[in-house]
């Protein structure tokens, strides 16, 4: 029972690169989420899904691109990576009240 | 204006005693609220729910005033192993779930 697995854990792109960070969860959890966390700063939701099937925008969308794919899976794109997206991005599932979080992936854009 | 609000500090606090902070949200139609704890750019793990008539979990207490908009975390006895970042979430509907940007403790012998 591995939880949320994110992948990958760290990656370094060149500006107007494009990648996609996985993230998979066992927990059988209808939503999921993408936050970026910036040095000193809380958590910034990017993206959520509420069920399989729909997603949403959250503070900071611009950038990105986010497929739930199934239950278990939902991935988000960087189309053409920016220094600006330089950040730690974490991957989380909700069930009964407690979000649940991969260990991050920590992404360099050079 | 962001939805959720945390003076970052850090809160210097010496061991054994007593801190408390805030934090304010804009949506008044958030519904839900929690606090989280995060060390060291780690995962944030989940410290405890807010609930409207308050609610206690060992040392720490979490208040809600929905009239004013914003939750509190008090801490009692602080630990040295309490020296993290406390983050609060607003969940609204939908699931959204918002951070504030944290309030860092540090816990000093």
């Amino acid at each position: 029972n591995a939880g949320v697995t994110q992948t990958p854990k760290f990656q370094v792109l060149k500006t107007g690169q494009s990648m996609t960070l996985q993230c998979a969860q066992d927990m059988n959890h209808n939503s999921m989420y993408w936050y970026r966390q910036d040095p000193g700063m809380g958590l910034r939701l990017i993206y959520y899904s509420a069920s399989e099937g729909t997603t949403d925008k959250g503070e900071v969308p611009n950038g990105y691109n986010v497929s739930r794919l199934n239950k278990r899976e939902f991935s988000l794109r960087l189309e053409s990576a920016a220094p600006s997206q330089t950040s730690v991005y974490f991957c989380a599932c909700l069930g009964a009240g407690e979000l649940f979080f991969g260990e991050g992936s920590r992404l360099t854009v050079l | 204006r962001k939805e959720v609000e945390q003076d970052p500090g850090p809160f210097n606090v010496p061991e054994g005693a007593t801190v408390a902070f805030n934090c304010t949200y804009s949506n008044s139609a958030s519904q839900s609220f929690f606090w989280y704890r995060q060390d060291c750019r780690k995962e944030p793990k989940l410290l405890m729910s807010v609930y409207s008539s308050g609610n206690e979990d060992g040392r720490f207490t979490a208040q809600l005033n929905r009239a004013s908009q914003y939750i509190s975390l008090l801490i009692r006895d602080s630990k040295l192993s309490d020296s993290a970042t406390y983050l609060c979430v607003a969940q609204a509907a939908g699931n959204k779930l918002t951070f504030g940007g944290g309030t860092r403790v540090l816990v000093k012998p």
